[in-house]
């Protein structure tokens, strides 16, 4: 088995203040993603990216940048946070990134902004 | 576009009692349809898939039937206990220009008391 590890686990910030959040995979998984989750609305796609040095952008990605300078690490950057926003950041990886497979998820960054 | 809808935002119930969450989905295609499960303070797990329509997936005591007729995907389990208690996610797979994309439904919040 392996384990995806997010870190930190509480992210507290100023509002315009740039943010980063790490991610870490020891499944050896090609895909990985960044979504948010706010509370009522389900998860949405910030970035994915398929590979080593790949990005792609999700339905979510302004105001967001991401890195992926290593297969097993997949950073995500708020670039200036928005005064009381409150919301959690899951990272996931999958072997692949077909629709049809399993997606692997962190336990999440919960962000809050003052 | 794609879209899943989950009707019901909160289901309480009793140990032993029976559950049925309601998820209807639209996309063209075939898709896969996923149910996620998240416990509290933990990221999302896969719970089911079914990548064939008209099968039925099942896991831990939980079932779930691909509908292609009436494109839903109930998740039901005939005795609920206490540690089912979490947020059930309705899940579909893109068959469209990206594969990499999932829909969320918004989540289900199941609270099962003793």
């Amino acid at each position: 088995g392996g384990i995806i590890t997010q870190t930190p686990k509480f992210l507290i910030g100023q509002e315009g203040q740039k943010l980063t959040l790490k991610c870490q995979q020891n499944f050896n998984h090609d895909t990985m993603y960044w979504y948010r989750q706010d509370s009522g609305k389900g998860l949405r796609l910030i970035y994915y990216s398929i590979t080593e040095n790949d990005l792609q952008k999700g339905d979510l990605s302004e105001g967001y940048d991401a890195s992926r300078e290593k297969k097993s690490s997949f950073s995500l950057t708020v670039t200036s946070a928005q005064k009381n926003e409150m919301a959690v950041f899951l990272c996931a990886s999958s072997i692949s990134g077909t629709s049809a497979e399993t997606l692997y998820f962190g336990s999440g960054t919960r962000l809050t902004v003052l | 576009g794609n879209s899943v809808t989950q009707m019901q935002g909160q289901v309480t119930l009793s140990e032993e009692e029976f559950l049925f969450i309601n998820c209807t989905y639209s996309t063209t295609g075939y898709p896969t349809l996923f149910w996620y499960v998240q416990y509290p303070g933990e990221g999302p797990q896969l719970l089911l898939k079914v990548t064939t329509a008209n099968n039925k997936g099942s896991s831990r005591g939980f079932e779930a039937t691909y509908d292609k007729g009436t494109t839903s995907f109930h998740l039901q389990k005939a005795s609920v206990q206490e540690s089912d208690s979490a947020v059930y996610y309705c899940v579909l797979g893109d068959l469209g220009g990206s594969n990499y994309k999932l829909t969320f439904g918004k989540g289900t919040l199941l609270t099962v008391t003793p």
